[in-house]
């Protein structure tokens, strides 16, 4: 089965430091892997998501994710972070298990941006 | 492009009442898909709509149902409400051609089961 997993539930950086929000993956086959940012009482605003290609995706408000295919990694970046990108990060992945696609998300990182 | 909209935005019932939410994808979207999002079990699909067909399903009792309408505006509804049916839940919409699955969120409906 199509797995993600976000070993940290919580991820706190100052802001204009860079971030790092961790997502590993799970999956049989070529991977479709996409990061979700939930901000609160709003539903999840896509980020980015990787296909295939260039490992290295950039993606919307100055996020990138890294995709490493040998440690099945898929992580988010950003050079210098902000007070507003304290959100909720979600990484997820497609299952087409059955041939219909569906999302499988990880538990999700809340990433707090200190000024 | 408007976006994914969906209602009530909050929602409070007792136990044992039924509940409907509605959906409206964004338009020319085929693809309506549903979420369960609580502290527990975070993020968990619950079914998929395409052309009036349900054609995906998660594993959820039979008390979650769902519908499309030939518009493809969906409502999904929920029987015998349970105090663990609070959630947050979310619609989902896809062109399901071109781009690679990519999916675009509504704000979510608040449900509290009392």
């Amino acid at each position: 089965a199509q797995s993600v997993a976000q070993p940290e539930d919580q991820v706190n950086v100052a802001e204009g430091n860079p971030l790092t929000v961790k997502c590993t993956y799970s999956v049989s086959g070529n991977p479709y892997l996409f990061w979700y940012v939930q901000y609160p009482n709003r539903g999840l605003q896509f980020l980015l998501k990787y296909i295939t290609g260039d490992n290295l995706v950039k993606g919307s408000y100055g996020f990138e994710a890294e995709f490493n295919k040998s440690q099945t990694s898929f992580h988010l970046k950003k050079p210098s972070a902000l007070v507003s990108d304290s959100a909720l990060y979600f990484c997820a992945v497609r299952d087409s298990t059955g041939g219909y696609n569906k999302l499988i998300f990880g538990a999700g990182t809340r990433l707090a941006v200190h000024p | 492009k408007a976006g994914v909209t969906q209602t009530p935005r909050y929602l409070i019932k007792t136990r044992g009442q039924q509940v409907t939410l509605s959906c409206s994808p964004i338009s020319g979207h085929r693809s309506v898909s549903w979420y369960q999002q609580t502290p527990g079990q975070g993020l968990q699909f619950l079914f998929e709509y395409f052309s009036e067909t349900q054609r995906n399903k998660g594993n959820f009792p039979g008390r979650f149902s769902g519908r499309q309408f030939s518009n493809s505006r969906s409502e999904m509804n929920v029987s015998t409400l349970e105090l663990g049916d609070s959630a947050l839940y979310l619609c989902a919409s896809s062109p399901d051609e071109g781009v690679p699955y990519e999916q675009y969120f509504g704000p979510g409906t608040r449900l509290t089961v009392t």
